[in-house]
């Protein structure tokens, strides 16, 4: 069984400083990948970032970037110089490799609230 | 086109109703999803189809009906629905060369807001 935990419902940063998001995993699968997702009131779910079990280094996309500790099963997402369009709700998702590759599991994600 | 188009953005039905939500790509993903999103709640699996093949069936109850008739289109056929079943239904792509491939994202569409009365 795959689980994902977003402790923070809620997080408040101001504009231009870091935020960082949290999440942790669990699961059985030897091999699996973790994804960041961003929905604004729109409704689209926006990829942001991967990271990889195997993966040595951690992921970077622009202003995102992902904390990520395998032993500690934790993938924060790190997003720098926050700008007000960054205001939206944020999930953590996990694809495993036996417990189906064609599904993500989400985590109850994070709303985040930029502020002037 | 890095698109994923679902129509219509709002539907409201009655539980008589029969509906239908369609949702295109055209980026040769032959991994299609439906997902449904209560209010302030993750999204959660409905159906996949892998190769226009339905692959993974959520336990889904039979008034939602998917079809997958191209490798472009997905169709989520809705009938006799309840008020439980308003939410957001979302539509995903991906493009799964391997079947096990881990590391391709989804990419999703804006979704249907559908509100049963």
């Amino acid at each position: 069984a795959q689980k994902i935990t977003q402790t923070q419902p809620g997080m408040f940063v101001q504009e231009k400083e870091a935020v960082t998001l949290d999440c942790t995993y669990d699961t059985s699968d030897p091999s699996y990948g973790l994804f960041w997702y961003k929905q604004p009131s729109s409704g689209e779910m926006i990829f942001l970032i991967y990271q990889g079990s195997y993966d040595q280094q951690n992921a970077t996309e622009g202003r995102y970037s992902l904390n990520f500790q395998k032993a500690r099963k934790s993938a924060n997402l790190v997003i720098s110089a926050s700008q007000l369009g960054d205001s939206a709700m944020y999930f953590c998702a996990m694809r495993g490799r036996t417990s189906g590759a064609n599904n993500l599991f989400f985590g109850t994600g994070t709303r985040l609230t930029v502020i002037p | 086109d890095t698109e994923v188009t679902q129509t219509p953005k709002h539907l409201v039905m009655g539980m008589t109703n029969k509906k239908s939500l369609k949702c295109e790509q055209h980026m040769g993903h032959r991994a299609m999803y439906w997902y449904k999103q209560k209010a302030k709640k993750p999204p959660e699996l409905m159906f996949v189809y892998s190769y226009e093949k339905l692959s993974i069936n959520e336990s889904v109850p039979s008034r939602f009906s998917p079809e997958c008739p191209n490798s472009s289109l997905l169709n989520l056929h809705l009938h006799a629905l309840q008020p439980e079943d308003s939410a957001l239904y979302l539509c995903a792509s991906r493009d799964p060369k391997k079947p096990d491939r881990l590391n391709t994202e989804a990419f999703f569409g804006q979704g249907t807001r559908l509100t049963v009365v």
